[in-house]
């Protein structure tokens, strides 16, 4: 069975470093996100991205982050400066289409930890 | 209101017990409604979509009530491996036309011997 795939599984930084977080979709999957969830606590909806262009984020989402499809293949999260509140484990997902009933593909995971 | 929410248990059982959970949304505009099941720091995998009719795989049933504005899961012959957290997840939760699918908190199952 397809799978969304994310690298790395862990990812240790310091205070005010850049991350980059990657993740491989479904090969023929148009729609993908990324969620994150704090440790005990619920998965956040991120941002999501279609036809090369964020289509929707959310408050978490600010200026410290950004998302890129670099090639036909990859999708990334870059968190620019990272704070110690950004430790948590970031999902990546994708589904084929915007449809009601599609449902979402998840990764494993990046589990970040800011020190 | 919260968007989705979900009482985080646990719902502790033993093994063989039917078990139920609830989960209510705030926007009557929501469109689809999903039930997820997360393991331990794993990702969420989809257990299955709630229909309006109602929907049945194997020991899981999904209901949902649109007057009351809630979903429900009920697990049948619970096993060991049931065990993890339940998702419900709404698109179309957030108010101003978002169709992103929002999770509610999860409730806590664990099956004992």
């Amino acid at each position: 069975e397809p799978e969304v795939t994310q690298t790395p599984s862990h990812q240790v930084t310091q205070m005010g470093q850049e991350v980059i977080l990657r993740c491989v979709p479904i090969s023929n999957h148009l729609y993908f996100y990324w969620y994150r969830q704090i440790l005990g606590q619920k998965v956040e909806f991120l941002v999501s991205f279609y036809n090369n262009e964020i289509s929707e984020k959310s408050e978490i989402f600010d200026d410290q982050f950004s998302v890129e499809r670099p090639d036909g293949s990859n999708f990334t999260l870059k968190i620019r400066s990272t704070k110690l509140e950004d430790s948590a484990m970031y999902f990546c997902a994708s589904s084929e289409t915007w449809d009601m009933g599609e449902k979402l593909f998840f990764g494993s995971g990046t589990q970040l930890s800011v020190l | 209101r919260k968007e989705v929410e979900q009482d985080p248990g646990p719902f502790n059982v033993p093994e063989g017990a039917t078990v139920a959970f609830n989960c209510t949304y705030s926007n009557s505009a929501s469109q689809s409604f999903f039930w997820y099941r997360q393991d331990c720091r794993k990702e969420p995998k989809l257990l299955m979509s709630v229909y309006s009719s109602g929907n049945e795989d194997g020991r899981f049933t999904a209901q949902l009530n649109r007057a009351s504005q809630y979903i429900s899961l009920l697990i049948r012959d619970s096993k060991l491996s049931d065990s993890a957290t339940y998702l419900c997840v709404v698109k179309g939760a957030q108010t101003g036309g978002s169709y992103i699918p929002t999770f509610g908190r999860g409730t806590s199952l664990i099956v004992h011997p």
